[in-house]
């Protein structure tokens, strides 16, 4: 049983529109989530991350929200540019879990010129 | 600083072979972890090590799979023998304990296809 969905796994969005990525989760245990993000051939790099605690945490272009009520979080890209376009994987965290991450599946975005 | 280093970055193997994937983590960095990557099931931790010490392998698929880590910066994960449903990407990813954020870093994963 999956316990961090990503139910989209391809997204196409306008160069210099917003590109929105969604994650639900199944575990209200989890506390930390984070956002990675990755190129072919190379590795998932760290993108943004949020505490349960908030809501919504900002960096630059890139904003994850938190709905913990509904198990849901989202990354939002304003504006989107051709060089983001990736995969991007949503992750989450127990608390006290060692930093054991549990990854969705993905979701490829493309941002078309 | 280099990054996670991962060797072979691209294997090609018969099935029944034995593979070894190997990795080097981020100096001073103290827990190690497995990852495999396929499309039916997305990223999935196989293993992961603090201070050498294997804490979790509940991810492992089946006794084919091994790691070690004999030292703080060298891991490898074992597939003896191969079959073809391992085909699939593994990284291997560091971070360090301390930090507030929970960020792994990941190496560029080796690409393994078993024939």
């Amino acid at each position: 049983d999956q316990q961090v969905k990503q139910n989209s796994p391809s997204l196409s969005v306008q160069e210099g529109r917003i590109s929105i990525l969604n994650c639900d989760y199944t575990n209200s245990m989890f506390d930390y989530f984070l956002w990675y993000k990755k190129y072919p051939a190379e590795g998932p790099t760290f993108l943004i991350s949020i505490s349960s605690i908030k809501d919504k945490n900002e960096d630059g272009r890139f904003t994850v929200f938190l709905n913990k009520s509904a198990k849901h979080l989202s990354l939002h890209i304003v504006p989107s540019q051709p060089g983001d376009s990736a995969v991007y994987f949503c992750a989450a965290s127990l608390s006290g879990s060692a930093r054991q991450l549990t990854f969705g599946s993905g979701t490829q975005l493309t941002v078309l010129p | 600083d280099a990054g996670v280093i991962q060797s072979p970055r691209h294997e090609v193997t018969e099935m029944g072979q034995e593979v070894t994937l190997r990795c080097k983590p981020i100096s001073g960095h103290d827990y190690l972890f497995w990852y495999r990557q396929t499309m039916m099931r997305g990223l999935e931790l196989l293993i992961y090590f603090n201070n050498n010490v294997p804490i979790d392998d509940s991810g492992m698929p089946e006794d084919r799979f091994s790691a070690k880590m004999p030292n703080a910066s060298f891991s490898t994960l074992k597939i003896q023998p191969s079959e073809p449903r391992d085909s699939a990407v593994y990284f291997c990813a560091s971070s360090l304990s301390g930090r507030i954020l929970y960020e792994q870093y990941f190496g560029p994963g080796t690409r393994l296809t078993v024939t």
